[in-house]
């Protein structure tokens, strides 16, 4: 079965700096692969989506690319903030019903 | 987007008593699904709950621990049965988008079983 892989150890980062996160997965590459967020006490949120055919796709600061040969994902923000703190999780379709199974997620720690 | 309310927010309950959580969306909506999330573990579906059908269970969840409600497209309830410390847990439940695949969540409950 397919398995997700996200960097369980925080990154730490200083204010303005591009923060890096890591998504791999083990089997069949999915149709798209997503990207969310998760603050404390709160449900995820989701922030993008790429799709299998897509290499990279943006939003504002975040950039995700989507690389089917090396079975990975990375996520990055630029410029990041204190407000960017939080744990992202990346998650994949599995299954009928556009189910998706997630990550275990890493969290950012964005230092002033 | 959807907007998700759940309640309750957080419980402690008894072991061996049973905990129905409630889940709202302010759209109707065709699947929605509820997931387990352990401290500092990742989001686990534990089913799929269609309106008009019987929930779909993931592998290692069961109808008579985990039983779903579906009674409409705005509303469902996740009941944890005869609970055990090991179900300390958060319960989140979520809603596909009408267009796409991403899923929106609702607040979490958090239970805590003594």
């Amino acid at each position: 079965s397919q398995k997700i892989e996200q960097n369980s150890e925080a990154l730490n980062i200083q204010e303005g700096k591009t923060a890096t996160l890591t998504c791999n997965y083990t089997n069949y590459s999915p149709a798209y692969l997503q990207w969310y967020r998760q603050d404390p006490g709160r449900g995820p949120v989701f922030l993008l989506l790429i799709r299998e055919n897509e290499k990279e796709k943006r939003k504002e600061r975040l950039k995700v690319t989507f690389d089917t040969t090396l079975k990975q994902s990375l996520f990055h923000i630029t410029a990041s903030q204190p407000a960017d703190s939080a744990t992202y999780l990346c998650a994949l379709p599995s299954g009928g019903y556009n189910k998706l199974i997630f990550g275990a997620g890493t969290r950012l720690a964005v230092h002033p | 987007s959807a907007v998700i309310s759940q309640k309750p927010s957080r419980d402690i309950c008894q072991r061996g008593t049973s905990l129905t959580i409630q889940c709202q969306v302010d759209s109707q909506v065709t699947m929605m699904f509820w997931y387990r999330q352990q401290p500092g573990q990742s989001l686990t579906l534990i089913a799929t709950a269609n309106q008009g059908s019987e929930a779909t269970y993931e592998s290692g969840f069961v109808i008579d621990k985990f039983p779903i409600s579906r009674p409409n497209l705005t509303f469902s309830t996740l009941t944890v049965s005869n609970m055990s410390p090991e179900d300390s847990s958060i319960y989140l439940c979520s809603v596909e988008a009408a267009r796409g695949y991403e899923q929106y969540f609702g607040p979490g409950t958090r239970l805590t079983v003594t």
